[in-house]
């Protein structure tokens, strides 16, 4: 079962920023927070990952509170094409059992207005 | 970046047949790859996990007899979807974990849209 907690949609305008947010109040103190994004008809893409640090990479920023319990993805330009469902994912960097597994909730359906 | 190769994109068979899809990560070697099926406005479900050169181990419900998994190299692994039925009809979609560098990310492929008539 995933064990995050996302909106199942949210909006944003064209050039603004998209603060996707996410609950995961049940984190380990192993499990790493992914995010990735899926467009229709197509595989997920990886966007980023983050274990208590925020982390700043060339598509998106990622937030994560002091006590790991949340954390915010951010397209700090969105544009039309970032329209897609993304999925915020917690999971041990390496295999061990099941939570090793990278398992998908029903993410945030992002749409990007013009 | 990395990528990940499928093999056909999509595919259309009657019922009763059987369909291979191919999974190769074209510029990084990946021991482990996966294997997901995803229904029409429905999120990725795991089908199975491989590691070259053993055997996928499955996920609760799914028929290991009816999708085949062979990992054979660290760049290939195939799924095989036996005797299909419509049922069977969805986006396939395979992941594989690169070896090197932590093994922290997945990559995925472009998937392999599945109909059965």
């Amino acid at each position: 079962d995933a064990k995050t907690t996302q909106p199942p949609s949210m909006d944003c305008a064209e050039g603004r920023a998209a603060n996707l947010p996410c609950n995961h109040s049940t984190i380990s103190g192993n499990e790493y927070v992914y995010w990735y994004r899926q467009i229709h008809s197509q595989g997920p893409q990886y966007i980023i990952h983050g274990l208590k640090n925020n982390e700043t990479n060339e598509m998106a920023s990622l937030i994560i509170t002091e006590d790991r319990k949340s954390s915010t993805l951010i397209l700090p330009h969105a544009t039309l094409r970032d329209t897609a469902v993304y999925y915020c994912i917690v999971r041990v960097a390496r295999s061990g059992g099941s939570n090793y597994k990278l398992t998908f909730g029903k993410g945030t359906l992002l749409t990007v207005n013009p | 970046g990395a990528v990940v190769s499928q093999h056909p994109s999509w595919v259309i068979c009657k019922s009763g047949t059987s369909v291979k899809i191919e999974c190769r990560s074209l510029d990084f070697q990946a021991t482990t790859m996966f294997w997901y099926r995803q229904f029409p406005k429905q999120s990725l479900m795991l089908m199975a996990t491989s590691n070259e050169g053993s055997k996928a181990t499955y996920e609760q419900g799914v028929e290991k007899d009816k999708f085949l998994i062979n990992h054979a190299s660290l760049t290939l692994s195939t799924l095989t979807v036996t005797s299909a039925h419509p049922e069977d009809s969805s986006f396939y979609i395979c992941s594989a974990r690169s070896s090197s560098g932590g093994g922290h990310t997945q990559y995925f492929g472009p998937g392999t849209r599945l109909t059965v008539l």
